[in-house]
């Protein structure tokens, strides 16, 4: 079991620039969550994916979309990208009939807006 | 709106020590709590979950916590640290409030160091 993956590692872009992040969830799971993780924070919930619609939504502006697909893997995609927006991007994968009680982690990636 | 409090951004303790992590949490209902642990460059890692179940919950890596509700507490700890234990670890709450409506708000963290 491959776990949680995300794509790419590491990425720089330039400010106004627009980013796209990529997630395959845990086997077997079928919710995708994904966090922002600023320098010496804990992560912040950005938004929360399920039967490829958007269930929830933290505190971010519209720049940040996503996108999950029918083999429930997900995309972020973030516009205009601001200085701000650098961090480190976390995807959690879960399973709604367990209840999403168990959230599984990728080892996320490294965003560096220039 | 659920909230976590970390006590202390830093905890520096020697090799073979208690190791105290505390986390305090408000929730307006019935919490599930939850403590990670991050590497350097590195994503979140389970050490152990609180779901309702027994109020002393055992993780991996030795590692124990306590759901208190009259403290609102869920503080974590280990008998004796080993340097491999040093990493950021973080407190979390979620609070099921039906459906696919489930998040996990976490504290700022907490870096342990373990001095040889």
């Amino acid at each position: 079991d491959a776990g949680v993956t995300q794509s790419p590692t590491h990425l720089i872009k330039t400010r106004g620039q627009q980013v796209t992040l990529r997630c395959s969830p845990k086997s077997g799971h079928d919710t995708v969550s994904w966090y922002q993780q600023a320098l010496g924070q804990g992560p912040q919930f950005i938004f929360q994916y399920y039967e490829e619609e958007e269930r929830q939504r933290g505190n971010f502006p519209d720049r940040f979309s996503g996108h999950q697909f029918p083999n429930y893997s997900s995309e972020l995609n973030v516009n205009a990208l601001l200085l701000g927006d650098s961090a480190l991007y976390l995807c959690a994968s879960s399973l709604i009939q367990a209840g999403n009680t168990e959230a599984f982690f990728g080892q996320g990636t490294r965003l560096t807006v220039v | 709106a659920q909230s976590v409090t970390q006590l202390g951004s830093h905890v520096s303790v020697s090799e073979g020590a208690l190791v105290l992590l505390r986390c305090n949490y408000s929730s307006s209902v019935p919490p599930y709590l939850f403590w990670y642990v991050q590497y350097p460059n590195q994503g979140l890692q389970l050490l152990l979950k609180y779901t309702s179940a027994a109020t002393l919950v055992k993780g991996i890596n030795g590692f124990e916590a306590e759901f208190k509700k009259s403290e609102t507490s869920f503080h974590l700890t280990k008998p004796s640290a080993h340097m491999s234990d040093a990493a950021e670890y973080f407190c979390a709450v979620s609070v099921n409030s039906g459906g696919s409506n489930y998040k996990l708000t976490f504290g700022k963290g907490t870096l342990l160091t373990v001095n040889p």
